[in-house]
C-alpha cells in the first residue's frame, strides 16, 4: 500500500531533550516536506526537499533540522525542543511536477513541557 | 510571494443544503491550487486540484471548485451536504512547475447540522 509513515504518533518530552520524528514513503517520490499545524494558523511549511541531499527552508524553519540521505526517508530533528514547538506535525511527499498532489502521513502530536 | 485567504474559519450548514467554502489566492506565477480535507484525528486527503486545464474541477465525494482568474478565487462547492462532510478544509497554492513553497490557508471547519 502506498503510504507515508510517521513515527511516533504521540510524543511528550521536556525542554532541551533532543528528539527525532521519522518519516518514510514507499512511492519513490522526489519531493518531501514537513509542516506544523497550529489552531488558527493552518499548516505552515518547516522544511522541504526536492531530492536526496537537497533541502531548503520553508516558512518556519527556526529550531528544526532535517536531512535527506535516502530518497524514502526525511527525518525531522529538534536539537533542543522548546514549549513553543508543541504542535501537530505532518510529513508529506509527492512527485515533482505541476499539479502533483501531496500525500500526507497521519501526523505526530508533540508536547514539550 | 504567494498567499491564500480562506474567508470563513467556520461554516455551518444543514444536511442536504449546499456547501460553499471560499478561497482567494495571490501568486506571482501561474498557480496550482488544491483543496484538502482533514477529518478529526486524521491526516489530510486530496479533494481536488486545478493545474491550468479546465477551470471547473470535479473532485471526490461530489465536491467541485471553479478557478476564476479575474477574481483570484477557487471556491469549493457541493450541492448537498452530508453528515460525513463535517471536517476541516484547506485551500493550498503552490508555484507553477515546482514545489519550492507550499502555502496553506488557515482552514475552514465545516459543521453539518442534522
Amino acid at each position: 500500500e502506498a503510504q507515508v509513515t510517521q513515527n511516533p504518533r504521540y510524543l511528550i518530552t521536556v525542554t532541551g531533550k533532543k528528539l527525532t520524528v521519522t518519516c518514510s514513503q514507499n512511492m519513490n517520490h522526489e519531493y518531501m516536506s514537513w509542516y506544523r499545524q497550529d489552531p488558527g494558523l493552518g499548516l505552515r511549511q518547516i522544511y522541504y526537499s526536492m531530492n536526496v541531499e537537497v533541502t531548503d527552508k520553508g516558512d518556519v524553519p527556526e529550531g528544526y533540522k532535517v536531512s535527506r540521505k535516502e530518497k524514502r526517508n526525511f527525518p525531522l530533528i529538534l536539537e533542543s525542543p522548546s514549549p513553543n514547538q508543541t504542535s501537530l506535525y505532518f510529513c508529506a511527499s509527492s512527485l515533482l511536477g505541476r499539479g502533483s498532489p501531496l500525500h500526507f502521513g497521519n501526523g505526530t502530536r508533540l508536547t514539550v513541557t | 510571494a504567494q498567499s491564500v485567504t480562506q474567508l470563513d474559519s467556520h461554516v455551518s450548514v444543514s444536511e442536504g443544503t449546499p456547501v460553499l467554502l471560499r478561497c482567494n489566492y495571490s501568486s506571482s506565477y501561474s498557480p496550482s491550487l488544491f483543496w484538502y480535507v482533514q477529518h478529526p484525528n486524521k491526516g489530510l486527503q486530496l479533494l481536488l486540484k486545478y493545474t491550468s486545464a479546465a477551470t471547473l474541477v470535479k473532485g471526490i465525494n461530489g465536491f467541485e471548485a471553479e478557478f476564476k482568474k479575474s477574481e483570484t478565487s477557487f471556491h469549493l462547492t457541493k450541492p448537498s451536504a452530508h453528515m460525513s462532510d463535517a471536517a476541516e478544509y484547506f485551500c493550498v497554492v503552490t508555484f507553477s512547475g515546482g514545489y519550492q513553497k507550499v502555502t496553506f490557508g488557515i482552514g475552514t471547519k465545516l459543521q453539518v447540522i442534522p
